[in-house]
């Protein structure tokens, strides 16, 4: 089984001010022609969560272009730039190289 | 744009069975893995079950479904199913289906398990 741990378990934000989250998965997550299995979700309070970044680094539609994606194999971070109010919420990371799996949640508040 | 809806959710006595549905549109629905996933009130996201594109093949979380949790396909009518059989109280959740490359999700349905 592939385990992602996610970092930090919380992060009090400023808004304007950058934010980062990590995901490390267990295994490589990324196959033999380049593409790294895992996506970014940002669930807000009392909704489902929302796609942010798809296959390690590309912002699904809609999805505001302070949001972006890095990191290969075994590294992924999310980056915000600049932090708004509206990005309070939980965010996971998710594998779909073998079967599925999700990071545990890095809760983001506004200090 | 890529959709999915689910339905089927519903509140149901322990020991029963409800089948839930993902209707795909805007994507080739036959050329990708799919995944049931839930959120149990106030918890974390859990990967349920898959399935290969053609149908062939299919996974379990793990032994606490396996055996109960049937998931099924229809390319045809573009439609992910979850049988659901022997419900009990800790399957209470909303329950999402997954596209595996796009990443994109549905709103969820919920399923509520209780006497």
């Amino acid at each position: 089984d592939i385990v992602l741990t996610q970092s930090p378990l919380s992060l009090p934000v400023t808004p304007g001010e950058p934010a980062s989250i990590s995901c490390r998965s267990s295994q490589s997550l990324m196959d033999s022609n380049g593409n790294n299995y895992l996506h970014w979700y940002l669930q807000k309070p009392g909704q489902s969560p929302q796609l942010l970044i798809y296959m390690g680094s590309n912002r699904a539609s809609g999805v505001p272009d302070r949001f972006g994606g890095s990191g290969s194999g075994t590294d992924f971070t999310l980056k915000i730039s600049r932090v708004e109010a509206d990005d309070v919420g939980v965010y996971y990371c998710m594998q779909v190289l073998l079967a599925l799996s999700f990071g545990g949640g890095t809760k983001v508040e506004i200090k | 744009e890529v959709r999915l809806v689910e339905s089927g959710g519903d509140f149901v006595q322990p020991g029963g069975s409800l089948r839930l549905s993902c209707t795909a549109s805007g994507f080739t629905f036959s050329s990708y893995w799919m995944s049931w996933i839930r959120q149990a009130p106030g918890k974390g996201l859990e990967w349920v079950a898959n399935i290969r594109p053609d149908g062939g093949d299919q996974s379990y979380v793990d032994d606490s479904v396996r055996g109960r949790f049937t998931i099924s396909r229809d390319n045809a009518k573009n439609s992910l199913y979850l049988q659901m059989n022997r419900l009990r109280a800790d399957d209470t959740a909303v329950y999402y289906c997954i596209n595996h490359s796009s990443g994109n999700l549905g709103q969820g349905t919920l399923v509520t398990v209780s006497s």
